[in-house]
């Protein structure tokens, strides 16, 4: 049964740095892309960037390139996303996904939920 | 970049069908996937390639797409798929996916 399995909630205060985590497993990890998707409070689903965990490649979205930093490490079957300077703007819930053959997400996490307030 | 455009939202009765429409320019030449999203959980895949059903999904659920709309339609609704509904494409120019604004499903 394939599953993505996503890092606790966080709250942090602005300024602190953070990474939450998206463990796969029933599937080959390092041959499927995975995405991340942030959902700020009663809002839709934004893009934020995808990684191919065989090598790393990894492309961002305009609106997130240079405000995040997406990893993988593949002898653990996980990908991460890490931000160095948390703002309260961050405050949203993160899914990971899995990308399909047909450019669908196929597999979700089921959310990070990151807080950020002084 | 590409836009994709929802109606913010539908109502329907139960046993009615519902129809979300998601515009965009010639969606009608790419794949378009469907995701529904009920509160406080992740989004769940329902319809990917215009109108292929992952295991699981009920066939009431379905898919079309060509010109500049793509359709989710859900035959004899429920209570139960009452849900925010988003479209996806895959943008080739810019090689990146696309939401739509999402659709919020409601069952009266």
């Amino acid at each position: 049964e394939v599953q993505l399995v996503q890092s606790g909630a966080a709250v942090k205060k602005p300024g602190e740095s953070l990474k939450i985590s998206c463990k796969g497993s029933g599937y080959s990890f390092i041959t499927y892309w995975i995405g991340w998707v942030r959902q700020m409070p009663g809002k839709g689903l934004e893009w934020m960037g995808i990684i191919y965990p065989y090598d790393s490649d990894t492309r961002y979205s305009p609106s997130f390139q240079g405000q995040v930093i997406i990893s993988a490490d593949r002898s653990n079957n996980t990908a991460y996303l890490q931000w160095s300077s948390l703002k309260a703007s961050d405050t949203a819930m993160y899914y990971c996904a899995r990308r399909g053959m047909e450019g669908d997400f196929d597999y979700w996490g089921q959310g990070t939920l990151v807080s950020v307030s002084s | 970049s590409y836009v994709l455009t929802q109606p913010p939202s539908v109502s329907v009765a139960p046993g009615k069908t519902a129809r979300i429409t998601c515009g965009g320019n010639n969606i009608g030449t790419k794949s378009v996937h469907w995701y529904q999203q009920k509160p406080g959980q992740a989004p769940v895949l329902v319809i990917y390639y215009d109108s292929d059903r992952p295991s699981g999904i009920p066939e009431r659920f379905s898919g079309s797409n060509s010109g500049n709309t793509a359709t989710l339609t859900i035959s004899r609704v429920e209570a139960g798929d009452e849900a925010d509904y988003y479209c996806q494409v895959w943008d080739t120019t810019s090689d990146h996916p696309v939401f739509g604004g999402g659709t919020k499903l409601t069952v009266l």
